[in-house]
């Protein structure tokens, strides 16, 4: 029932691009992103809802596909402050349990 | 705004020993959320408060772990007796409503060791 996320870890340079991607077993109504720094508390990212509403930060785009339960995470133009390890949150609706992803650790390096 | 306030924010006990964590969420969030995070694993959910009525607490271990959220504001998780398997950052979130719609906030959380 936890989503599973690819890649496990990712290692890019100032100014490239990465996908992280999301899958679950399960039907789901919205997807979470979140950001989670070493030693500190995850902060939102973004909502992608059932039916293509999304709400977060600008700068931030990401997918997410209903039939394939599966949601990809664009970061581009890396920046060093992108650094930290993104979760994906995976919420079935009114009544299901809401789960975080298996993570995913990217590194930006100058 | 203040944030999701947590104490303590680190805690060491030995087995066997109870301990209690408290949380105060953003003032007018309705629900409120407990996790046990163990280092490199992604947070998993404990309980799930939507005013002081419980949502979800089918990964609390009833055994040893209790929840209470007094009139729909503060919360309190505790452990009692403690394992070794039980050390973790406890984090403590709220929202404004239920996650299909709305952000979670996350508090700073607890460091718990069990010696």
């Amino acid at each position: 029932q936890q989503p599973v996320q690819s890649p496990q870890a990712v290692i890019l340079r100032e100014g490239e691009d990465a996908v992280i991607n999301c899958s679950s077993s399960k039907a789901l109504y919205s997807v979470h992103w979140y950001r989670q720094k070493h030693g500190e508390a995850p902060v939102f990212l973004m909502i992608l809802l059932k039916g293509g509403e999304q709400k977060g930060h600008e700068k931030i785009s990401a997918s997410f596909n209903e039939k394939k339960q599966q949601s990809s995470l664009y970061l581009t133009a890396s920046q060093l402050s992108y650094s930290g390890t993104y979760f994906c949150g995976t919420d079935g609706g009114t009544g299901n349990q809401f789960y975080f992803g298996t993570g995913t650790s990217l590194t930006v390096i100058p | 705004e203040a944030g999701v306030a947590q104490s303590p924010r680190y805690k060491i006990i030995e087995k066997r020993q109870s301990v209690a964590f408290w949380c105060n969420p953003i003032s007018g969030h309705a629900t409120l959320y407990w996790y046990q995070q163990i280092l490199g694993q992604g947070p998993k959910l404990l309980i799930q408060f939507q005013n002081n009525g419980v949502v979800d607490d089918s990964q609390l271990p009833k055994d040893r772990f209790s929840a209470e959220r007094l009139k729909g504001v503060d919360s309190t998780l505790k452990i009692q007796p403690a394992k070794l398997e039980d050390s973790a950052v406890y984090l403590c979130a709220s929202s404004p409503g239920l996650p299909s719609y709305n952000e979670q906030f996350f508090g700073p959380g607890t460091r718990l060791t069990v010696l």
